[in-house]
């Protein structure tokens, strides 16, 4: 599976909003790509995904470049509870996936 | 349906001895994947299985860990003669197609002492 690259840190002020990227240079045209969010000594949370078109749900926005070879996560509005570590991953077929380092997310109240 | 569900969630156990550990992925996913992670780092793949047959496996399951999906519904991930360097915290997940996202369980944490 293709490799991503996502800061190992960033900061965010509560009640604003939050771009967390992510580049995959390498994605193919049948690679997913995914957000997963962990909560220190808890088991990742999927956040959202998606292909070409970007993606909406209640907990999240998913931007995802033209090309393809980016994507960026959007946190509408920073709460204190969305602190944690945040992981793009690329998923194809599904048989394995691989998570990087992710993003540390602080959220300054 | 309560998600994924592992158990134990805590598990000490002297070098040496064997662990076993269970996934209850939820019931109409066919997809189930174990991940080990350890202190400041992401997780990392150990095997997956589609339905009772476990199609990968990672180098790092090495002979000493063996997983089963009998029934393809829950599966148990076993370690014999534990090391230290075994001490992480095991994560299960499942999913009813690659397509859709991932559902984990909170993960069983093991430390040999």
């Amino acid at each position: 599976d293709a490799k991503t690259t996502q800061p190992n840190s960033m900061e965010s002020n509560e009640e604003e909003p939050v771009h967390l990227p992510c580049n995959h240079s390498t994605i193919s045209g049948t690679d997913y790509i995914h957000w997963y969010r962990q909560l220190p000594s808890q088991g990742p949370e999927y956040v959202i995904h998606g292909l070409t078109s970007n993606v909406n749900n209640r907990m999240a926005s998913l931007a995802i470049a033209e090309d393809r070879k980016s994507s960026t996560l959007i946190l509408h509005r920073a709460t204190l509870r969305d602190a944690a570590v945040y992981y793009c991953i690329l998923i194809n077929t599904g048989n394995q996936f691989y998570f990087g380092t992710g993003t540390s997310l602080t959220v300054i109240p | 349906d309560t998600g994924v569900s592992q158990n134990p969630r805590h598990k000490i156990t002297k070098r040496g001895q064997n662990v076993t550990f269970r996934c209850d992925p939820i019931s109409e996913h066919n997809r189930l994947y174990w991940y080990r992670q350890t202190l400041g780092q992401g997780p990392e793949f150990l095997t997956y299985f589609q339905n009772e047959a476990q199609l990968e496996k990672s180098r790092l399951l090495s002979d000493r860990f063996s997983a089963e999906r009998p029934k393809g519904s829950f599966s148990t991930l076993e370690i014999q003669r534990t090391e230290q360097g075994d001490s992480a915290m095991y994560l299960c997940a499942s999913s009813p197609t690659w397509t859709y996202g991932y559902t984990f369980g909170s993960g069983t944490r093991l430390t040999v002492v």
